[in-house]
């Protein structure tokens, strides 16, 4: 696979339940983003993963967001307890480092809070 | 903190014309920038970008870099149908920050 890859593609889910969200970035990408995005609005930062080094977690709303990175490759963003506010599409990108060379996105995932 | 502002649109113009898309940004040390185009429903596409100050042809695109002026443009020549999507403006990491700044983009429509 050529591109950035996220599973699923769309999930439904209850308020209160706990979901995982994957991403697989291009290989050989040492950086890894994830935003959210709601209907009609802007990206929102979430958390940042570069390499080895320790994430930048400024973005997380609250501490019912999490994510990790295992091996440097795939991350998961888990969101405990959902809320309806947390619908949102989940977008992970991934770019060869943090320096100016662009992101590419993968086709995200759309949450909705039942 | 560094701010990335565009006009929302929608930017309506014809097949054919000239979109003038225009972005501002507030961090004087950023040195480079970077346009995404959105289609409605999908995710961004990295389409073009530019580092140093004057034009960069890319076919139909040309991004435009002022920092003096501290802005970025993106014009679609021959605009198309096609083309009617959100750009985004997205100033990459400097100062020692990773995180890109996206401004909120804007709708361009090209109608036949």
């Amino acid at each position: 696979g050529a591109g950035v890859s996220q599973s699923p593609s769309n999930k439904v889910t209850e308020k209160g339940k706990d979901v995982e969200l994957r991403c697989d970035p291009i290989s050989g990408h040492t950086a890894l983003y994830w935003y959210r995005q709601s209907l009609g609005q802007g990206l929102e930062f979430l958390i940042y993963f570069q390499g080895n080094s320790a994430p930048d977690k400024s973005g997380l709303p609250s501490d019912r967001f999490s994510a990790e990175r295992t091996g440097g490759s795939v991350s998961t963003l888990t969101i405990q307890r959902t809320q309806q506010e947390d619908s949102a599409v989940y977008l992970c990108a991934s770019s060869p480092n943090s320096g100016p060379l662009g992101e590419f996105f993968g086709p995200g995932t759309r949450l909705t809070v039942l | 903190q560094k701010e990335v502002e565009q006009n929302s649109g929608p930017l309506s113009v014809p097949e054919g014309a000239i979109a003038s898309l225009n972005c501002t940004y507030s961090d004087r040390v950023s040195q480079s920038f970077f346009w995404y185009r959105q289609y409605s429903g999908k995710s961004p596409e990295l389409i073009m970008s530019i580092y140093s100050n004057g034009d960069k042809e890319d076919g139909r695109f040309t991004a435009q870099l002022n920092k003096a002026s501290q802005y970025v443009s993106l014009l679609i020549r021959d605009s198309q149908p096609s083309d009617s999507a959100t750009y985004l403006c997205a100033v990459p990491a400097s100062g020692g920050s990773y995180i890109p700044t996206f401004g909120r983009g804007t709708s361009l429509i090209v109608h036949p």
